[in-house]
């Protein structure tokens, strides 16, 4: 069973469209997250959600939205894609807080935005 | 504030010798430090962290780490490489006493030669 799943693995889409990507944990996990990997592999915080709950707002363009609907999914909204959105996007999960708690990473959502 | 900085943004060894990867990092705070790894086209998972315990940290594949306060380094070790250990690897620092900082750094991609 996979842990932390992510769908879609790859998204292609034109600049100005909405899209979605939806994380589940099965993890029992209080803890959710998504970051963005860019082409240099460099990986960032966007967004971190504890029992429901934004923990982590880091600065990141508002058409980026991330919704929690349940401690199990965080599912991130972009809107009007920009070719700079083009990137692999990973959710990960933690028991508790990142201080302290290992995070389970999903395989990625690779978007390109044509 | 607090940084990571992975010294090296490559490091090819040969299989059957050591490896060192080096991360150094600033804190205000008492520091979780982890170091997670990165195949290619794959999430990221965890080696081993550091969160106040024993400073020597062992991990999963044979690597460990030492936390050197006084050096602010948190190196990452094995003492013989295997063609397996190709990847990208990530030292992340967090805060214990605050909840909402998590720092990636630029990732060191290990190269192992036959």
């Amino acid at each position: 069973d996979t842990a932390v799943s992510q769908t879609p693995k790859y998204l292609v889409t034109q600049m100005g469209n909405d899209k979605s990507i939806k994380c589940e944990q099965n993890l029992g996990h209080d803890t959710m997250y998504w970051y963005k990997q860019d082409s240099k592999k460099f990986l960032k915080i966007m967004f971190s959600y504890n029992n429901k709950e934004l923990i982590i707002n880091e600065t990141v363009p508002n058409r980026f939205s991330p919704k929690s609907p349940d401690k199990a999914h965080l599912n991130l909204h972009i809107n009007s894609l920009e070719l700079g959105d083009s990137a692999v996007y990973f959710c990960a999960s933690s028991l508790g807080l990142p201080g302290i708690d290992t995070q389970y990473f999903g395989p990625g959502t690779r978007l390109t935005v044509l | 504030a607090q940084s990571v900085t992975q010294l090296d943004s490559h490091v090819s060894v040969s299989e059957g010798t050591p490896v060192l990867l080096r991360c150094n990092y600033s804190s205000s705070y008492s520091p979780s430090l982890f170091w997670y790894v990165q195949h290619p086209n794959k999430g990221l998972q965890l080696l081993l962290k550091y969160t106040s315990a024993a400073t020597l940290v062992k991990g999963i594949n044979g690597f460990e780490a030492e936390f050197k306060k006084s050096e602010t380094s948190f190196h990452l070790t094995k003492p013989s490489a295997h063609m397996s250990d190709a990847a990208e690897y990530f030292c992340v620092v967090t805060l214990r006493n605050r909840d909402d900082k998590i720092i990636f750094g630029k990732g060191t991609r290990l190269h192992i030669l036959p």
